[in-house]
């Protein structure tokens, strides 16, 4: 069964760090692109970040740019997101998501992990 | 970047059929794929249509998709509604570094 998991949510202080992981199985993992999309409590889907099969290329939304960083151990079936200078309004569900890279669809959805930055 | 924006709620009764817009702001609607996706509540989306009018294995032939040059927007039209149709849709779209989505709209059946 073609499956994404994530895992490493919780409660941050603002300006705190976090990381998240995304397990797959399934599926030859190294040969897609993998991305990050989150959805604040009652609002809709926002893009995070993206990073191809063998991470040559990496892109980030405005909003996290300079603030997280994605990658991705093809050898582990393992994608990553490290939070770091977290903010109040990044308190989300982050999803990790398959692509198909010609189309740009999201094929594949994780279950979510809760990330809550409060004091 | 470029928005792509969607009416926030639309409502119908169950067996009539209704369209969902998305309109992009700046490029043409055409020059890239534009996805639609469902989320019913509590859980992870799903595609609904891919590649503009594309319906995954799975999905009912109640859904379609197209584009609209002249209106630079996509549309998902779902027919025979059913109330297992009621759900969060969102439109998706890309270009060289970034991915949008739509900021969703909530369909009733009722």
């Amino acid at each position: 069964e073609v499956q994404l998991v994530e895992s490493g949510g919780g409660l941050v202080k603002p300006g705190g760090s976090l990381r998240l992981s995304c397990a797959a199985s399934g599926f030859t993992f190294s040969s897609y692109t993998m991305e990050w999309v989150r959805q604040a409590p009652g609002k809709g889907l926002e893009w995070v970040s993206s990073i191809t099969s063998s991470s040559t290329y990496i892109y980030y939304a405005d909003s996290v740019k300079g603030r997280f960083t994605i990658s991705r151990d093809n050898a582990k079936n393992s994608l990553y997101l490290q939070m770091s200078s977290l903010r109040a309004e990044d308190t989300a569900v982050y999803y990790c998501a398959r692509v198909l890279a010609a189309t740009h669809a999201f094929d594949i959805w994780g279950q979510g992990t809760m990330v809550t930055v409060s004091s | 970047n470029f928005m792509l924006t969607q009416p926030h709620s639309v409502s119908e009764s169950p067996g009539k059929t209704v369209t969902i817009s998305c309109t992009r702001s700046s490029g043409t609607i055409a020059s890239n794929y534009v996805q639609w996706y469902q989320q019913r509540p509590g859980s992870s989306p799903t595609t609904v249509i891919y590649e503009d009018n594309q319906r995954p294995s799975g999905v009912p032939d109640r859904f379609s998709g197209s584009i609209d040059s002249s209106s630079n927007s996509a549309s998902l039209t779902i027919s025979g509604l059913k109330t297992e149709d009621e759900a969060d849709y969102y439109c998706q779209s890309y270009d060289t570094s970034n991915v949008v989505f739509g900021g969703g709209t909530k369909l009733t059946v009722l």
